[in-house]
């Protein structure tokens, strides 16, 4: 019920296209989305955040898309460049019993090769 | 302001040794998570530590691991007795105290590999 079920395991995308990473989870507790991306020998960075109370989120080229419902949320990379070859992964987090504490669910992330 | 710190960024043991992984969360912040990354998988969590507490252990393994963040100087993850299977990259990720969503910031991760 913890797990974040993530596809595709990879995505090669022209220059210019649309990348669409999508996620699913089971556990209707999470309430906190983010998107990290990560490059080689890297640490993951945050690159946009979505809660449940709103169904899509904008950031520059990003957009998160969420659906409650069916319990299903995505991200859109718009006019994809070759920059953003990275892998990205999805997570979902609750808030613990103790308050504060927020472990991360991670999905198992998309290696995207975005072609010149 | 400097990042989530990690060392060494690479470590290198053999079997039945112990491996000492330092984090040193961002300036402020008093939260910090360790996660563990096989390859081709995503992130794991271990634990999740306060200045001297662990408030959630739940991902740890049972035995040969242990973590601490004392109140002066980096948290730490120990390894004792090594096995293959600890081969991965381990991360630390920190976020500052009150925030609701507890924003995470990882480290560059550092590189076990145990032969």
């Amino acid at each position: 019920q913890q797990q974040v079920k993530q596809s595709p395991q990879s995505l090669i995308v022209q220059k210019g296209g649309i990348s669409i990473i999508n996620c699913a989870y089971e556990n209707t507790a999470f309430d906190y989305f983010p998107w990290y991306q990560q490059f080689p020998g890297k640490g993951p960075a945050l690159l946009i955040a979505i809660r449940p109370d709103v169904s899509e989120k904008k950031e520059g080229r990003f957009t998160i898309s969420f659906n409650k419902s069916a319990k299903q949320f995505s991200l859109h990379i718009m006019d994809s460049q070759p920059g953003d070859s990275a892998t990205y992964f999805c997570a979902a987090s609750i808030r613990g019993g103790s308050g504060s504490a927020r472990q991360l669910t991670f999905g198992s992330g998309t290696q995207l090769t975005v072609l010149p | 302001n400097a990042g989530v710190m990690q060392n060494p960024r690479h470590l290198v043991r053999r079997r039945g040794q112990e491996a000492r992984l330092r984090c040193s969360p961002m300036k402020g912040h008093s939260h910090v998570y360790w996660y563990r990354q096989l390859p081709e998988e995503g992130l794991k969590f271990m634990v999740y530590l306060q200045k001297e507490n662990i408030i959630d252990e739940s991902g740890m393994p049972k035995e040969r691991f242990s973590a601490e963040f004392p109140k002066e100087g980096p948290s730490i993850l120990r390894i004792q007795q090594v096995v293959r299977g600890d081969s991965a990259a381990y991360f630390c990720a920190s976020s500052p105290m009150g925030h609701i969503y507890n924003e995470q910031f990882f480290g560059p991760g550092t590189r076990l590999t145990v032969l």
